[in-house]
């Protein structure tokens, strides 16, 4: 089955630590993205790439990292310098037209 | 302001109800509008993409029709098993091929 991807289901994070969010898809679609989502605020955009090896910034990427070594995976970092972590994370993934999303991670703060 | 509008935010109805959700854009030249159904706990679901002005596609009870500024969802008699989180997005010609979202509309069926 094509799709999209994301583990774990539920992260719990600790003061100080880094936790990384994984994505994947085999879509063989080029663009990925990551987005926050909280209660009532809709869909943040964090970071997106269009290709291997190359990412660009969204809207509130303060505090997270991602990488694109392979064009099926594209892993979020969240850093201790993101002082409110807690949400839903969305990864998606887009050919020409359509984004598809995966089925979401859970970031909670112990 | 707000590129992409939804309303109501919230919309309760029962069983066999039809109703409609809005979604206004103001970006100057659309490329594409996207319907997505999200269920709580669950990643956004693709329904429909829409192209041009008095464009229509349908599935199942959701019908979505498309004018220069906004576009409709219709639920036509629906079910519980409606109830979810309805999103629109909007790509704009030109410009960045980041959709803009707006933030939804929550929509319950009572039975």
């Amino acid at each position: 089955d094509g799709g999209i991807t994301q583990s774990p289901k539920y992260l719990f994070r600790k003061e100080g630590q880094n936790v990384t969010l994984s994505c994947e898809q085999n879509l063989n679609h080029d663009a990925m993205y990551w987005y926050r989502q909280d209660p009532g605020q809709g869909l943040r955009l964090i970071y997106y790439s269009q290709i291997v090896n190359d990412f660009q910034k969204g809207d509130i990427a303060e505090g997270y990292s991602v990488s694109r070594e392979k064009k099926e995976s594209f892993p979020l970092t969240v850093t201790s310098a993101q002082k409110n972590p807690t949400a839903f994370y969305l990864c998606a993934s887009s050919g020409q037209e359509t984004q598809y999303f995966g089925p979401g991670t859970r970031l909670l703060v112990l | 302001e707000d590129q992409v509008t939804q309303s109501p935010e919230a919309l309760r109805l029962q069983e066999g109800e039809s109703s409609s959700l809005n979604c206004s854009y103001t970006v100057s030249g659309l490329r594409g509008l996207f319907w997505y159904r999200q269920d709580p706990g669950k990643g956004p679901e693709f329904l429909f993409t829409l192209y041009s002005a008095g464009e229509e596609k349908e599935k199942e009870r959701l019908k979505a029709t498309l004018t220069k500024k906004e576009s409709f969802l219709h639920i036509t008699a629906p079910k519980p098993e409606d109830s979810a989180t309805y999103l629109c997005a909007v790509r704009e010609s030109g410009g960045s091929y980041i959709p803009t979202f707006g933030r939804g509309t929550s929509l319950i069926v009572h039975p």
